[in-house]
């Protein structure tokens, strides 16, 4: 089982909501991901998480909250977003995070902020 | 510093070959990797190649990788409509980081 799930596939909410995108692996890797793809961008890497650990915040905006509450799930805690933060999530895992590992992709959040 | 840079727009006919390429700026890239990503969808990892190889295949797909150049190329071979996508190349140099270029829409006519 190579799969990566995300939920919700689509989520529409206002500047002052708070919400949560949810990732989650079976496949016993230690090493998760946020990434964010704007449309017909690559993705751009936001927080690497390390044997639940947070390893790696590439300057993301405090609005963003990232959690790792085991293993096998993370989270992107969403709060007063702006407009230009509408992209696609996308949650990647892999092994440990060391170099010689690929990375499994999900099929991401859509995400759209009015 | 590191950076990945793709062409853009690949248009083919079916039946033909795609040739996608790539160029990479970090010489202790270690590990390149080819996604490809349908519309709305995430990205799926097609192939990747070890720094020390030249080519790898896999079905339908080969993959070139000249170290000195810093060049990568994804061939498709008997490219179908199911193909049109975009490609994304990447390279892993260390840590936890992947590096993507900006990504190559292949648009196959019937």
């Amino acid at each position: 089982d190579t799969e990566v799930t995300q939920t919700p596939k689509h989520l529409v909410m206002g500047m002052t909501n708070k919400k949560s995108l949810k990732c989650e692996q079976h496949m016993g890797h230690r090493a998760m991901y946020w990434y964010k793809q704007k449309a017909k961008k690559p993705p751009e890497l936001m927080f690497v998480y390390s044997y639940e650990k947070l390893s790696i915040n590439e300057s993301v905006p405090s609005r963003f909250s990232p959690e790792c509450p085991n293993s096998s799930l993370l989270n992107l805690h969403l709060h007063a977003l702006q407009p230009e933060d509408s992209a696609l999530y996308l949650c990647a895992s892999s092994q440990t995070g060391a170099v010689q590992e690929t990375q499994y992709f999900g099929p991401g959040t859509r995400l759209l902020v009015l | 510093g590191e950076d990945v840079e793709q062409s853009l727009f690949l248009s083919v006919r079916e039946g033909d070959s795609s040739v996608i390429n790539c160029t990479y700026t970090d010489s202790s890239s270690t590990y390149l990797y080819w996604y490809k990503q349908e519309p709305g969808a995430g990205l799926q990892l097609l192939t990747y190649i070890f720094s020390n190889m030249d080519m790898k295949q896999d079905q339908r797909l080969t993959v070139l990788l000249n170290k000195k150049d810093k060049h990568l190329s994804l061939r498709i071979a008997d490219t179908q409509t199911g193909d049109s996508a975009i490609y994304f190349c990447a390279e892993k140099a260390g840590g936890f980081k992947t590096i993507f270029g900006a990504g190559t829409r292949l648009f196959v006519k019937a």
